[in-house]
């Protein structure tokens, strides 16, 4: 089982809301990935964890705040966006950060910012 | 910066024609991966290659690693309307963490 699920699909939000992005994996993968990615554009990583551990932040804006409560979760906590922030957000998962490169896509979340 | 650039970035064909999507980079990768995406869904892994040369073949799609491993090409034969999506190659380092994605190539299958 290749398995990443995402919740929600789509979200609505407005600029002074906070709400939560979750991604699960059962695959014991060890490391897990939060992806931005625009229309007609490939995905940006935006965070790495490895190990449950925060490994790489690549200069997001701290209004978007990663949590791993465990190995198979990964949440995406959102805190007065802007309309520019509307995007797919994609969580991916791979056996470990650096031995392998497959990493495995969650479906995406589809935020709006309104 | 690794850039990974793909051509073409768009193509639209009939179905059951065949085609070539490139990716191409001055760096050397360990590994070079291939996604389909579709519209509002996330990448799937079609296949991953580590070996200068290699080829891997899945049903109709053929994936082939430059010997140099700088580059890739995916080879479609009879295209079908399903094989329609976003392909992305993302290309990988031992020791690193990130993936480095190509542009894109944006397929449409004409029925």
């Amino acid at each position: 089982d290749t398995e990443v699920t995402q919740t929600p699909k789509h979200l609505v939000m407005g600029m002074t809301n906070k709400k939560s992005l979750k991604c699960e994996q059962h695959m014991g993968h060890r490391a897990m990935y939060w992806y931005k990615q625009k229309a007609k554009k490939p995905p940006e990583l935006m965070f790495v964890y490895s190990y449950e551990k925060l490994s790489i932040n690549e200069s997001v804006p701290s209004r978007f705040s990663p949590e791993c409560p465990n190995s198979s979760l990964l949440n995406l906590n959102l805190h007065a966006l802007q309309p520019e922030d509307s995007a797919l957000y994609l969580c991916a998962s791979s056996q470990d950060s650096v031995g392998s490169y497959e990493q495995y896509f969650g479906p995406g979340t589809r935020l709006t910012v309104t | 910066t690794q850039l990974l650039e793909q051509s073409p970035q768009f193509l639209s064909i009939q179905e059951g024609e065949n085609l070539t999507v490139y990716c191409n980079s001055s760096s050397v990768f360990s590994s070079l991966q291939w996604y389909r995406q579709e519209p509002g869904e996330g990448p799937v892994l079609l296949v991953t290659v580590v070996t200068g040369g290699e080829v891997k073949k899945l049903k109709r799609l053929t994936f082939q690693f430059g010997d140099a491993r700088k580059d890739s090409s995916l080879h479609i034969t009879a295209a079908q309307t399903g094989d329609t999506g976003l392909y992305l190659c993302a290309g990988g380092y031992f020791g690193n963490e990130k993936l480095t994605f190509g542009t894109g190539t944006r397929l449409t299958i004409i029925p």
